[in-house]
């Protein structure tokens, strides 16, 4: 079974300062994919990045970019650069060869002002 | 881009009364949806998948008679909670998967629907 764990419920951060959100997953599978939501106070659920797991290089999407560790079976998000439209709830979420997705508890993030 | 819409947004409903909510891919087709259910604070949680044409697959522990799923078009799913009860009173969002590179193995969720049994 897979399983996806973020160990961190909350967190903040300074407006403009950089943050980095943890997860792990497990799996025995070789090839999946992982995925960073993002859900703010409206709660709908928005993608931020993804993540294929044959490909090496960590994916990069603006400000928001990840340190995807296969071996250790971790997925960062860091966020740089941060600001006020970022606070809200990140999940992380892993894709197996089936095709269903499985979430990760949450993180609540709050940028400071 | 892909969009997924809910509707209703929110429901309230009598205790025995049965309700349903509907998923629809406005600009693509969906042979498969996906219907997560969130409590306040926690994460989301696989219900069901829902099947064009066919039977829908449920997770373990959810029972098929209390959450009846629907999908009788490429483009519409439907969940309905039979005989709701106050502890179905939860957060529940849809999800497919746009077809096309841009669109692979990415969700596109639904905006959510929220129901409170009384």
């Amino acid at each position: 079974a897979q399983t996806v764990t973020q160990s961190q419920p909350e967190m903040s951060v300074q407006e403009a300062e950089t943050v980095t959100l943890s997860c792990t997953y497990d799996t025995s599978e070789s090839n999946y994919y992982l995925f960073w939501y993002k859900q703010p106070p409206s709660r709908q659920m928005i993608l931020v990045i993804r993540q294929e797991a044959y490909k090496q290089q960590n994916a990069t999407e603006n400000r928001f970019s990840v340190n995807f560790q296969k071996a250790a079976k971790s997925f960062s998000l860091k966020i740089s650069d941060s600001q006020l439209g970022d606070t809200a709830m990140y999940f992380c979420a892993f894709m197996n060869t089936g095709n269903q997705f499985y979430f990760g508890t949450g993180t609540s993030l709050t940028v400071i002002p | 881009g892909a969009v997924v819409s809910q509707h209703p947004s929110w429901v309230i409903c009598k205790s025995g009364t049965s309700v349903k909510i509907e998923c629809r891919s406005l600009d693509f087709q969906a042979t498969t949806m996906f219907w997560y259910r969130q409590f306040p604070k926690q994460s989301l949680m696989l219900m069901a998948t829902s099947n064009e044409g066919s039977k829908a697959t449920y997770e373990q522990g959810v029972e098929k008679d209390k959450f009846l799923i629907n999908h009788a078009s490429l483009t519409l799913s439907t969940l309905t909670v039979t005989s709701a009860h106050p502890e179905d009173s939860s957060f529940y969002i849809c999800s497919a998967r746009p077809p096309g590179v841009s669109g692979a193995n990415v969700l596109t969720f639904g905006a959510g629907s929220r129901l409170t049994v009384l």
